[in-house]
Order: C-alpha cells, then sequence, then structure tokens
C-alpha cells in the first residue's frame, strides 16, 4: 500500500513570499500524483496533476509541483503567495491504473499574513 | 464541469440511528468514492465503486455500508451512529482513462453525532 508524508502540518508566512510545500510519497511502481487545496468554507478543488512526461507541472492560480522520481517526491511551489492562498493543501497519489481511490497525506495548512 | 453533489451539508445525528449520506454526480463516471475527513489526518478512503452494484472496502469501512444501484448515486450508511463517527464526508467521483485518474469531490457534509 501507498503513503504519502506531508512535511509541514502548519506553514505561515507573509504576502509576496515564495512558498515550497514537501511531499514524499512511498510506492515502488508507477503512480499518478496531485495536489488538492480546499479553501476556507469551500469543497476540496485540484489544483494540480501529474500522470506522466514533463515531471514540471503547472496548475491554476500559479501554482506549480516538481516530480522527482528519485527521492519520491512532489512538491509545491509558488513564487509569490497571495493572502487568498491561505487554505489547507493536500498531496495525494494513487497508482498508475489503480482502482483503489486515493491515499493523501495529512494536510498543510497555510495562513498568509497580510 | 464535472459536478458532484452531496445531499446535506450538515446533519445532527443521535447516537444508535441509522444515518444515509447521498452522493450524486452528472458525468457518467464509472468511479465513486466516500472519504472522511479528520483535522490531522488528512481523507481518508472509507468504501469505494467501480460499477453499479460493486463495492470495495477502502482503509477504514468498519461501522459504514454503501450502496450503488444507479451509476450516477452513490450512498454511504452508518448503521447505528457513534459519536467516533462525527467527521466531515467527501464524496468524489472519476473516470479511468488508461491510467490516468482524477477524482472530482463534492461540497461534503459535516456530520455531528450526539
Amino acid at each position: 500500500a501507498q503513503s504519502v508524508s506531508q512535511h509541514n502540518h502548519h506553514v505561515i508566512l507573509s504576502e509576496a513570499a515564495s512558498l515550497e510545500l514537501g511531499c514524499n510519497y512511498s510506492y515502488g511502481g508507477t503512480v499518478n500524483l496531485f495536489w488538492y487545496v480546499q479553501y476556507p468554507g469551500q469543497h476540496l478543488q485540484l489544483l494540480l496533476k501529474y500522470f506522466s512526461g514533463d515531471p514540471l507541472v503547472k496548475g491554476i492560480k500559479g501554482f506549480e509541483a516538481e516530480f522527482i522520481k528519485s527521492k519520491f517526491s512532489f512538491n509545491l511551489r509558488k513564487p509569490s503567495v497571495q493572502w487568498s492562498d491561505t487554505a489547507e493543501y493536500f498531496c495525494a497519489v494513487t497508482r498508475w491504473g489503480g482502482a483503489d481511490g486515493l491515499t493523501f497525506g495529512k494536510g498543510t495548512h497555510l495562513i498568509i499574513q497580510p | 464541469d464535472v459536478k458532484v453533489t452531496q445531499s446535506s451539508r450538515y446533519l445532527v445525528k443521535r447516537t444508535g440511528e441509522k444515518v444515509f449520506l447521498e452522493c450524486v454526480q452528472d458525468m457518467d463516471h464509472e468511479n465513486m468514492f466516500w472519504y472522511r475527513q479528520d483535522p490531522g489526518l488528512g481523507l481518508r478512503l472509507i468504501y469505494f465503486s467501480y460499477d453499479v452494484k460493486m463495492k470495495e472496502k477502502g482503509d477504514i469501512p468498519e461501522g459504514y455500508s454503501v450502496s450503488r444501484e444507479k451509476k450516477e448515486r452513490f450512498s454511504l450508511i452508518l448503521e447505528s451512529a457513534s459519536t467516533n463517527q462525527t467527521s466531515m464526508y467527501l464524496c468524489a467521483s472519476s473516470f479511468r482513462q488508461g491510467g490516468k485518474e482524477t477524482q472530482y469531490f463534492g461540497p461534503g457534509t459535516r456530520l455531528l453525532v450526539l
């Protein structure tokens, strides 16, 4: 079974700071990787996904993530955060071709101070 | 746009009651999922279904059952609600193309069991 580890449970940044949220997974085979975001009071939304090809993927709202296969990592980045990025961020993985649902990390609560 | 709807945003039930949570998707997706979300634990998979009348246990199926009589509808049943089932319940649906699969989430049902 796969597992996902998010390094930071709470992150506080000032506006315009750069962001990097760590995510590592454990699974020996090919995977699909995702970052989801949950804004306060809203439902879970897909931020970006990686299936194959270019390991640097771009998502909505200026976010990007890089898949490093040798490190089993899929870190989320944004060069300059905004107050509206305050949210909970979840990294998730599923087996390529698997039919057994997503495995999520425990989430990172990001607070952006104006 | 994919739309996943859940019958209630908030529910309050008493210990021992039978509880039904309904989920409907309008994109003809084969796969549907139920997760629960708890602070500090992320999302955990309860049950999923990849076809009508088919169901598979996820990571935490104890105390729950599911029903999928129609492709668009997936119900989560708490046979006898207990206080430790107080949680946010999220439904998701997906389709698979080759090895690629993206899950889309509903708004969630926040259940309080007294």
